[in-house]
């Protein structure tokens, strides 16, 4: 069966500093990944996905940036977080030519 | 573009009364639908989604929806609740962008579910 995870589970950051997050898949090849972050009240916001090794694009411009090293993981990243980073952080997965989202845990990230 | 209105951001319920959450989409395709269920701190679970054929669609935990195209809605119910149905709740749209496959997602719907 497929898992996913991520770390970590809560963070503590001040402005300024940097960012990485982590995703990785089991149990499956080839996923389609995404970033989403979760706000308050606000939904969530897709902020990129992959459809394969380095191939990233972008929903929203911002001072975040993503990568696929590998088929299997995503990294989220900041190299300076502002207050307005703070959030929850989901990462997801479907397969191939597949609208079924699948759902990690999540990362709090408190900017502060 | 697509898009999802969830009516109300909160719902409140009593133990055993019937749960119903809105959700009415925007889609110029025929679009997949899918409700999530969220508790605290913690990722999406995907309770159930239509695609094609039969409109009624039932899910995990005794939840139901139904397609209405003519009325642009996915409705979420289950006939009884349950204390461990209070999480939030999340309708999502099936988008198709620059050939690749996504989710819109509406602002969500908190259920409350009271003794």
């Amino acid at each position: 069966s497929q898992t996913i995870h991520q770390w970590p589970a809560t963070l503590v950051q001040p402005v300024g500093s940097p960012l990485s997050l982590e995703c990785t898949v089991e149990g499956t090849s080839n996923p389609n990944l995404y970033w989403y972050r979760q706000a308050a009240g606000r939904g969530l916001q897709l902020l990129f996905y992959s459809v394969g090794i380095g191939q990233i694009s972008s929903e929203v411009p911002q001072n975040l940036s993503a990568s696929r090293p590998q088929d299997r993981q995503f990294i989220l990243s900041s190299k300076k977080l502002l207050l307005s980073d703070s959030g929850f952080y989901l990462c997801a997965w479907s397969r191939l030519d597949s609208y079924e989202q699948y759902f990690g845990p999540g990362t709090r990230l408190t900017v502060t | 573009a697509q898009s999802v209105t969830q009516l109300g951001s909160h719902v409140s319920v009593s133990e055993g009364a019937l749960v119903l959450l809105r959700c009415n989409y925007s889609s110029s395709v025929p679009p997949y639908l899918f409700w999530y269920v969220q508790y605290p701190n913690q990722g999406l679970q995907l309770l159930l989604k239509y695609t094609t054929g039969a409109t009624l669609v039932k899910g995990i935990n005794g939840f139901e929806a139904e397609f209405k195209k003519s009325e642009t809605s996915f409705h979420l119910t289950k006939p009884s609740a349950h204390m461990s149905d209070a999480a939030e709740y999340f309708c999502a749209v099936s988008v198709t962008n620059s050939g690749y496959s996504t989710l819109t997602f509406g602002k969500g719907t908190m259920l409350l579910v009271s003794p």
